[in-house]
């Protein structure tokens, strides 16, 4: 599988969009990049997954530039419920062995 | 909506005794997990069962031992716990298991200490 690159933290005001990048430049054709949080002490959220084409849910959108070798999550209205470590994860099909391998991720810290 | 469920959510134990860290899913997931994490540290699989009856290693196997008792149920056992695997377990589980959905949901964690 693919291996991330995020940075380690990020600060954004609340109300305000957080983007938060990921770099996957050895990303294949069959790989999807997933997004989970975990916020302090809890387990990890999934929040979000696509392959190539920008996906949007009721939490997040996901901006997957053309070559597919960087990603953006955006969160559009921070709050500060969403300080979180966040993950970027690229998995592609693997049959049995199908699991999602974890980062370190980024810290967003959302200010008041 | 119970979700994934662990127990115990604390356990200390001493070195070299064993225990088993309980997990169940009331979801009807095929896929069962057990991740470790250790402080600043992300997530390293420990066992996986893609689906009732069969399991298989993860990053970081040794140590553990896991049991898939049902589709519902997945247990991950310490036979001689040692200091370094003082962690916080998480289990987790997922519909099939595929790339295509591999949406996990997680337990809240069982946070471990050896002593």
């Amino acid at each position: 599988d693919a291996k991330t690159t995020q940075p380690p933290s990020m600060d954004c005001a609340e109300g305000r969009a957080a983007n938060l990048p990921c770099n996957h430049s050895t990303i294949s054709g069959n790989e999807y990049v997933y997004w989970y949080r975990q916020i302090h002490s809890q387990g990890p959220q999934y929040i979000i997954h696509g392959l190539k084409n920008n996906e949007t849910n009721e939490m997040a959108s996901l901006i997957i530039t053309e070559d597919r070798k960087s990603s953006t999550l955006i969160l559009p209205h921070a709050t500060l419920r969403d300080t979180a470590v966040y993950y970027c994860i690229v998995r592609g099909y693997g049959g049995a062995t199908n699991k999602l391998i974890f980062g370190t991720g980024t810290l967003l810290a959302v200010q008041p | 909506n119970a979700g994934v469920t662990q127990t115990p959510k604390f356990q200390v134990l001493k070195t070299g005794q064993s225990m088993t860290l309980q997990c169940a899913q009331d979801m009807n997931h095929n896929s069962m997990y057990w991740y470790r994490q250790d402080p600043g540290m992300g997530l390293r699989l420990i066992y996986y069962s893609a689906s009732e009856g069969t399991t298989d290693k993860g990053e970081v196997p040794n140590g553990y031992n896991v049991s898939r008792l049902n589709k519902r149920e997945f247990s991950l056992r310490l036979e001689s716990a040692a200091p370094s695997q003082t962690s916080v377990y998480f289990c987790a589980s997922s519909v099939e298991g595929v790339a295509t959905n591999e949406k996990l949901f997680f337990g809240s964690g069982t946070q471990l200490s050896v002593l």
